[in-house]
């Protein structure tokens, strides 16, 4: 298995571009969670989805971020336009949902972003 | 909702020493509890994990865990560090659907 996948693993852009992060789950797996780690906040959910459907996003920062998940096998975090303080790594990490007592998640690499 | 709380962020400890990083949560209901381990430069892997059952538990690498309930808290253990246990360290508590992490313990074996 080759566990959850992100792309890319480091970004680097300017201020006011658009950025899109990548993420395919470990297939099999039903839930899916983007979290933001920063040295001041630590570990953020941002969103989640069961199902490819967005279940709880009331961890994303503000409008211009954006989730998708249009199928079992990927999804997508946008920053647009981004900014500075937006500068952190991104994890994604997914869970079978229906595995009862094993309900771990399971995390990617993250992709570490950087907005100049 | 839940909230993690983890003290001594940063921990300097030497090779052979004895760890124990605190972890106390609030939260009223069920809970299950993790403790993550995040390597330099790489991503957050599961050290050990609490469902039910035996309160003390074992996870890879010489690591275990005790959840005192009344005491809402999940510490984690290791007997004698080495090197190669250098990271962070994360406690998560998952209640009503939603996992929380606590801040990270920065840990840094000397050797």
């Amino acid at each position: 298995d080759a566990g959850v996948i992100q792309s890319p693993r480091h970004e680097v852009t300017e201020m006011g571009q658009e950025v899109t992060l990548r993420c395919k789950p470990i297939s099999g797996h039903n839930s899916l969670f983007w979290y933001r780690q920063t040295m001041m906040r630590g570990l953020e959910l941002l969103i989640y989805f069961n199902n490819n459907v967005p279940i709880d996003d009331s961890g994303m920062p503000e409008d211009r971020f954006s989730a998708k998940m249009p199928n079992a096998s990927f999804s997508t975090l946008k920053i647009q336009p981004s900014e500075p303080r937006d500068s952190a790594v991104y994890f994604c990490a997914s869970r079978d949902q229906l595995a009862g007592l094993t309900d771990t998640q399971y995390f990617g690499p993250g992709t570490r972003l950087t907005v100049l | 909702a839940q909230s993690v709380s983890q003290h001594n962020h940063h921990v300097i400890l030497s090779e052979a020493a004895s760890l124990e990083l605190g972890c106390n949560y609030s939260y009223g209901g069920t809970v299950n509890l993790f403790w993550y381990v995040q390597y330099p430069g790489q991503h957050l892997q599961l050290l050990l994990k609490y469902f039910s059952g035996d309160p003390l538990v074992k996870g890879i690498k010489g690591f275990e865990a005790e959840f005192i309930k009344s005491k809402f808290s999940f510490n984690l253990r290791k007997p004698s560090v080495q090197w190669s246990d250098t990271a962070e360290y994360f406690c998560a508590v998952k209640g009503n659907n939603r996992l929380a992490f606590g801040k990270g313990n920065q840990v840094v074996v000397i050797p």
